[in-house]
């Protein structure tokens, strides 16, 4: 089965800072990876699909890159509402697996 | 608007089984997968499994397989998933979620249900 590693596990980051989550598949799957967002206590959100494209409804301050194996995604300036858990997941294979997640948090 | 409406909490005691729905309204139920994911309190996501609403052909994750049954109604456009030798690990939040697109199995969740608490106690 095809593994995600997501890094870091967690961060601390200012309003307004630029932050960035990388996402490693075990193995190549083009561009088959999403990134979600998941509050406490609510269901994951999907922001990012096909790797770049940004879901409709949600901020261009958010993008996504890469393919193959290595991806990541961006946050251009960090707002309050963005604190939150990210997760990718990749839709290449059989599994539809998940990365272990990022926790973002206020320093 | 589309969206995806879960069954209320559980609690359950080891060994027994517990069935969960999903109903779908807003869309053509029939025109996209749909797929079952957990989180464990405290822990990150888990695919458990996915289901064609059309022809009811299913695909389980390794961990799952024996232990998980997904079906689904059209005529009230409500899939189901019922796992079965439940033990205290299984205590987690259950979540139904569609694929984002109606041409491929592949692809993104794009809307998810509220999530349905099962806890696992004796």
């Amino acid at each position: 089965a095809i593994q995600l590693t997501q890094s870091p596990s967690s961060l601390s980051a200012s309003v307004g800072d630029r932050v960035t989550i990388t996402c490693r598949a075990s193995q190549g799957i083009s561009s088959a990876l999403a990134w979600y967002q998941q509050k406490p206590g609510k269901a994951p959100k999907l922001l990012i699909y096909d790797a770049s494209s940004l879901e409709s409804g949600v901020p261009s301050r958010f993008s996504g890159s890469g393919s193959g194996t290595d991806f990541t995604l961006t946050i251009s300036s960090l707002q309050p509402e963005d604190f939150a858990t990210y997760y990718c997941q990749q839709f290449n294979s059989y599994s539809f697996t998940f990365g272990g997640g990022t926790k973002v948090e206020i320093k | 608007q589309v969206q995806l409406v879960q069954s209320g909490a559980e609690m359950k005691k080891p060994g027994a089984s517990v069935k969960l729905s999903c109903k779908a309204s807003g869309y053509t139920f029939t025109s996209y997968y749909m797929h079952w994911v957990r989180q464990a309190p405290g822990q990150g996501l888990e695919w458990m499994g996915k289901i064609n609403p059309s022809g009811g052909s299913r695909s389980y994750a390794h961990k799952f397989q024996g232990r998980v049954t997904m079906t689904r109604d059209t005529s009230t456009s409500t899939v189901y998933m019922e796992l079965s030798s439940l033990r205290s690990e299984d205590t987690a939040v259950y979540y139904c979620a569609r694929v984002g697109s109606s041409s491929s199995q592949y692809d993104a969740f794009d809307i998810w249900g509220q999530g349905t608490m099962v806890t696992v106690s004796s």
